[in-house]
């Protein structure tokens, strides 16, 4: 069936270090949303791709959508301890399902 | 505007005991999902519905789990007989239906723990 997996599952970080989260599908998506999901919280909308090549950036955050629009990256500069939580790319495929990725867990030290 | 609701919070359960979670979502929102999210997972889709109309049950375990939304506003999501592998946060999302975001607002969800 349909995939979106996500690499890496988790990265431990020092705080102002880089950090880079990669999604691809098995088909072709219509549109890639990002979401965060804080430890004990609810997965929080961060924003949706919908263009081949699309980049959109959100102050320290870099999201990008490949030209083949079956894959995508989450790029934070700089991490702050405040980026804590899971990343999960989610995937609107042709057929209208949404499909999530495993997630990407990013712990960062102070 | 108010977010999407959930209820219970938490549940705890033997097995094959029954348990049902309730979802309003988002007024106005068409869309409204059933996720199950495991712990250290990705949300799966359970249900989809737009309106009080069925899109998408695939990944459903129809054999004891079952969900509807009735009025097209708030839904139930039953589990009967419930098993241990169904321990997980049961997260509800309703969607906008129409523009041009995709964007799905997630409610708290429910963690069931299955004994």
């Amino acid at each position: 069936g349909q995939q979106v997996m996500q690499i890496p599952q988790y990265q431990h970080v020092q705080e102002g270090e880089d950090f880079t989260t990669y999604c691809n599908s098995s088909t072709t998506l219509s549109n890639i949303q990002w979401y965060k999901q804080r430890p004990g919280g609810h997965p929080v909308f961060l924003i949706q791709l919908v263009k081949s090549g699309e980049v959109k950036k959100q102050k320290r955050l870099t999201f990008q959508f490949g030209e083949a629009k079956k894959n995508s990256s989450l790029h934070i500069t700089a991490t702050q301890t405040t980026d804590v939580g899971t990343y999960f790319c989610a995937g609107l495929t042709g057929g209208f399902k949404t499909i999530f990725g495993a997630g990407t867990r990013l712990f960062v030290k102070a | 505007e108010a977010g999407v609701a959930q209820s219970p919070r938490y549940k705890i359960i033997e097995k094959r005991q029954s348990v049902a979670f309730w979802c309003n979502p988002i007024s106005g929102h068409a869309t409204l999902y059933w996720y199950q999210q495991i712990l250290g997972q990705g949300p799966k889709l359970l249900i989809q519905f737009q309106n009080n109309g069925v899109v998408d049950d695939s990944q459903l375990p129809k054999d004891r789990f079952s969900a509807e939304r009735l009025k097209g506003v708030d839904s139930t999501l039953k589990i009967q007989p419930a098993k241990l592998e169904d321990s997980a946060v049961y997260l509800c999302a309703s969607r906008r239906l129409g523009g041009a975001l995709d964007e799905q607002f997630f409610g708290p969800g429910t963690r069931l723990t299955v004994l």
